[in-house]
């Protein structure tokens, strides 16, 4: 069974900085590309950022290049989410999904995790 | 970019009814579309994919349709566990684009 577990969700300052992880297991980790999804509180989803299986190859929703990086680590089957310059509109459940097949990168997302609570305030 | 638009935004229905969702893309966008399924509090559920495909072990009253610029998601014999946001999202080369959502209430 795929599990998808999302830690590193706080309370943090405008300006400040989080790294999100999500823990994998039940699947070949290194097989799939990653990706992480947001939702802000009451809103609907939207596409962050996603990371090739052997993590050579990332994309970024337009808005958060630079602000965001997305990594993996295959050896613990760990994904990662920095992000930094944080502002109160970055409020969101970040949720770490798993693509559907192999060799595609944020396409079709079949498992996800529980979500990560970031909230952004002062 | 490509901007992706669901409607209705809210739509009341009866047990057993049959539902029509519709989500538009502001260009063509071939059958790269997928539906999610999000209920109260938790992750989104993963149902259809290339437009019309179900999902493994998705119930068989799920259906999408769809090319170009106009999807539809229909549940055929709407049920209670039905009640849910749903979700369509465009994906092409390395990026996706969700709709605003489409909210099933049952009445």
């Amino acid at each position: 069974e795929v599990q998808l577990l999302e830690s590193g969700g706080a309370l943090v300052q405008p300006g400040g900085s989080l790294r999100l992880s999500c823990a994998a297991s039940g699947f070949p980790f290194s097989a799939y590309a990653m990706n992480w999804v947001r939702q802000a509180p009451g809103k609907g989803l939207e596409w962050v950022s996603s990371i090739r299986n052997d993590g050579g190859r990332t994309s970024y929703a337009d808005a958060l290049k630079g602000q965001f990086t997305i990594s993996r680590d295959n050896s613990n089957n760990t994904l990662y989410l920095q992000m930094n310059s944080l502002r109160a509109e970055d409020t969101a459940v970040y949720y770490c999904a798993k693509e559907r097949s192999r060799g595609t990168m944020a396409d079709n997302f079949d498992s996800w995790g529980q979500g990560a609570l970031v909230t952004v305030s002062s | 970019d490509i901007q992706m638009t669901q409607s209705p935004s809210t739509l009341s229905a009866s047990v057993g009814d049959r539902v029509t969702i519709t989500c538009r893309a502001s260009q063509s966008i071939g059958v790269w579309l997928a539906w999610y399924q999000q209920k109260p509090g938790k992750a989104p559920n993963f149902l259809i994919y290339r437009a019309s495909t179900l999902e493994s072990g998705v119930p068989s009253r799920f259906s999408g349709s769809g090319s170009g610029t106009e999807f539809t998601l229909t549940i055929s014999g709407l049920q209670p566990d039905d009640s849910a946001i749903y979700y369509c999202q465009h994906y092409f080369g390395d990026s996706a684009t969700f709709g605003q959502g489409t909210r099933v209430e049952i009445k």
